[in-house]
């Protein structure tokens, strides 16, 4: 069975702090790692990971994959309060038929 | 639209009853899928709608759930006799993907429907 495990499973910072969120998975014929920022409601798409090593930045966010080690990093720099959120990570088949997802991890960024 | 839609965004209804949640894909997007979340658990995967295809039905927990989607478009996830348990938020998602190796597109959920069985 397919398994994604997402830690810390909580996290509190303050406003200007670096924070590395971790995500290690086991997908059967595994194609992509995803990660989701959710907030209110909708999971927002951040990154879609395909290839090993290769870091997506967006702003002040940044990902990075390791096929190897079946294991991904999410990285925000000068964290703002907006930043506050729960962080999904998700794993994709090859078949493109489902995401599983891992718990996430909820981030509270203080002012 | 924009974005995908789901609708009710609220629905509570009493234990027994059946329930009907109805999801709007983004405008082009051959693949719809359905995840249901439980308070404080991850987004736990039900079923995948593409193109004319069979739908993959394999997380469907019980034969109270079933869906369609018509004419490739508009869905809907159908509960029958709801059970306390039932109780989550449904998310609808969907992407331009075609599954394989032609696509890696990713998926784009909608705000979801709380449903909440009394």
């Amino acid at each position: 069975e397919d398994k994604v495990v997402q830690s810390p499973l909580s996290l509190v910072v303050h406003e200007g702090d670096t924070v590395t969120l971790n995500c290690s998975y086991e997908v059967t014929n595994f194609r992509s790692l995803l990660w989701y920022k959710q907030e209110k409601k909708a999971p927002t798409f951040l990154f879609m990971l395909t290839s090993s090593g290769i870091e997506k930045k967006s702003g002040r966010l940044s990902s990075i994959l390791d096929k190897k080690e079946l294991f991904s990093i999410l990285n925000i720099t000068a964290t703002q309060t907006g930043d506050s959120a729960v962080y999904l990570c998700a794993g994709e088949e090859t078949s493109g038929s489902r995401l599983t997802f891992g718990e996430g991890t909820q981030l509270t960024v203080n002012p | 639209g924009a974005g995908v839609s789901q609708s009710p965004s609220n629905k509570v209804t009493e234990k027994g009853k059946d329930v009907e949640l109805r999801c709007d894909p983004i405008s082009g997007h051959t693949a719809l899928y359905w995840y249901r979340q439980s308070l404080g658990q991850g987004l736990e995967f039900l079923i995948y709608f593409q193109g004319n295809s069979a739908p993959d039905k394999s997380g469907l927990p019980s034969d109270r759930f079933s869906a369609e989607r018509t004419g490739g478009s508009v869905s809907t996830l159908t509960i029958q006799r709801t059970q306390q348990e039932d109780s989550a938020v449904y998310l609808c998602a969907s992407s331009f993907s075609r599954g394989g190796i032609y696509s890696n597109q990713p998926q784009h959920f909608g705000d979801g429907t709380r449903l909440s069985i009394l």
